[in-house]
């Protein structure tokens, strides 16, 4: 089945640095979203991207979907403790194919 | 607050049982989920549904059922027939993909089940 890598799992940070992480898929998608989890609840949706190339901000993050579409990148500026989570990508084509998650720390 | 609610929060099962978790929203949303998160794993998705009373197997749906009754609800079971439901649940649901696109999914806040 398709499948997405992302990369990297674990990220630890401290407050202030940037942060970058990105999924890869050998299958093309239309839409690439990413989401944020913390502990206990449902992942929040942070950004969709819906065309090749497309740059996206909300906030401190920004989101990219690659040019080729097999691949789409979240950055994170300035990180601040209550960025702390588990951050999934997500690659739509019809059906919904999620990464394994980048689970961030961030120690003050 | 429009949302997706998903109840109960905690959920047992014991040996040879079937368990129901609840899953409403009032996003007016057509299209309704159910994925399984296992830790370190991304979601998998078990079953969804378009329309009410229709609804497709998505890639691990043995030992689940769902119904979808009305379009603010999908409960799934977990029959007895599931032999490791220990996971976390999530119910999620969006509007249905317009042509050449893909609406997000909006997630509930999650069941964790175990086994007693």
């Amino acid at each position: 089945g398709q499948q997405l890598n992302q990369s990297p799992q674990s990220m630890f940070i401290q407050e202030g640095e940037d942060v970058s992480m990105n999924c890869t898929s050998s299958s093309i998608f239309n839409t690439w979203l990413w989401y944020k989890q913390e502990p206990g609840e449902g992942p929040v949706l942070l950004i969709a991207l819906y065309k090749a190339g497309e740059l996206t901000s909300n906030g401190r993050l920004t989101a990219q979907f690659g040019i080729t579409r097999k691949d789409s990148f979240l950055n994170i500026s300035a990180s601040i403790p209550s960025d702390v989570g588990i951050y999934f990508c997500a690659g739509s084509r019809g059906k919904l194919i999620f990464g394994q998650g980048t689970e961030l720390s961030v120690k003050p | 607050d429009g949302g997706i609610t998903q109840s109960p929060k905690y959920l047992f099962r014991k040996e040879g049982q079937n368990v129901t978790l609840s899953c409403e929203q009032n996003l007016n949303h057509d299209a309704m989920y159910w994925y399984r998160q296992d830790p370190g794993q991304g979601l998998r998705l078990i079953y969804y549904s378009q329309i009410v009373n229709d609804f497709q197997k998505g890639d691990i749906a043995e030992g689940y059922s769902v119904s979808r009754e009305k379009k603010e609800s999908f409960p799934l079971t977990v029959t007895s027939a599931q032999k490791n439901p220990t996971a976390f649940y999530l119910c999620a649901s969006s509007i249905l993909r317009d042509r050449g696109g893909n609406q997000p999914q909006h997630f509930g806040d999650g069941t964790r089940l175990s086994i007693l």
